[in-house]
């Protein structure tokens, strides 16, 4: 069965320090998709990125970057030189593909609460 | 272009009552998904329909059910509310039933059991 990791539950930092959010996934199929969301107080969840599994090419979006590792199942959320507005939880979460690209539904890790202090 | 549209935001019921949901997704998607956030279980994967058919559910009990009408409109129904039911129910709407397409969430309905 497909399982999402996120090891860290809350992450405090000072403004403009940088901060990695840890995503470890489990699935047995070679073909899956991965998923960064942010959810802010407001309750909508904002999406960040997606990957499929065989684009191992990591991704920058300003001061966002992802890190995706097949080797050690790992997709990994960096933010550089973080802001208070960055403050909010977010969601890493994985979806198996069925063969020709059918959606099933996405499984979530548990998100990690990230605060930006002033 | 408008996002997707949760109604109500907010809603309070008893134990044993039923509820409705609406979800209005972006103009043009076909897909509807559900989901549940609790913070005992995270956010749960209920259902997908796409077309007016229901393609895939998740792990919970038949008292979940819903269902999409032509302009793509979904509604999910809860009966026999338990206090286990209270959370944040989220919609999500895709182009085509496929990741590729990506999902757009709404802002979700909070439902509180009493």
């Amino acid at each position: 069965a497909q399982k999402v990791t996120q090891a860290q539950t809350e992450i405090s930092v000072v403004e403009k320090e940088d901060v990695t959010l840890d995503c470890v996934y489990e699935t047995r199929d070679t073909t899956y998709y991965l998923f960064w969301y942010k959810q802010p107080p407001s309750g909508e969840l904002v999406f960040l990125i997606r990957r499929n599994s065989f684009d191992e090419q990591n991704e920058i979006s300003g001061r966002y970057s992802w890190n995706f590792q097949k080797s050690t199942s790992s997709f990994n959320f960096t933010i550089t030189a973080s802001q208070v507005v960055d403050s909010a939880v977010y969601f890493c979460a994985l979806s198996e593909a069925e063969s020709g690209g059918g959606a099933d539904g996405l499984t979530f890790g548990k998100g990690t609460h990230l605060i930006i202090q002033p | 272009k408008a996002g997707v549209t949760q109604t109500p935001r907010y809603l309070i019921k008893t134990r044993g009552q039923q509820v409705t949901l609406s979800c209005s997704p972006i103009s043009g998607h076909r897909s509807v998904s559900w989901y549940q956030q609790t913070p005992g279980q995270g956010l749960q994967f209920l259902f997908e329909y796409f077309s007016e058919t229901q393609r895939n559910k998740g792990n919970f009990p038949g008292r979940f059910s819903g269902r999409q009408f032509s302009n793509s409109r979904s509604e999910m129904n809860v009966s026999t509310l338990e206090l286990g039911d209270s959370a944040l129910y989220l919609c999500a709407s895709s182009l085509r039933h496929s990741w590729d397409y990506g999902y757009t969430f709404g802002s979700g309905t909070r439902l509180t059991v009493v």
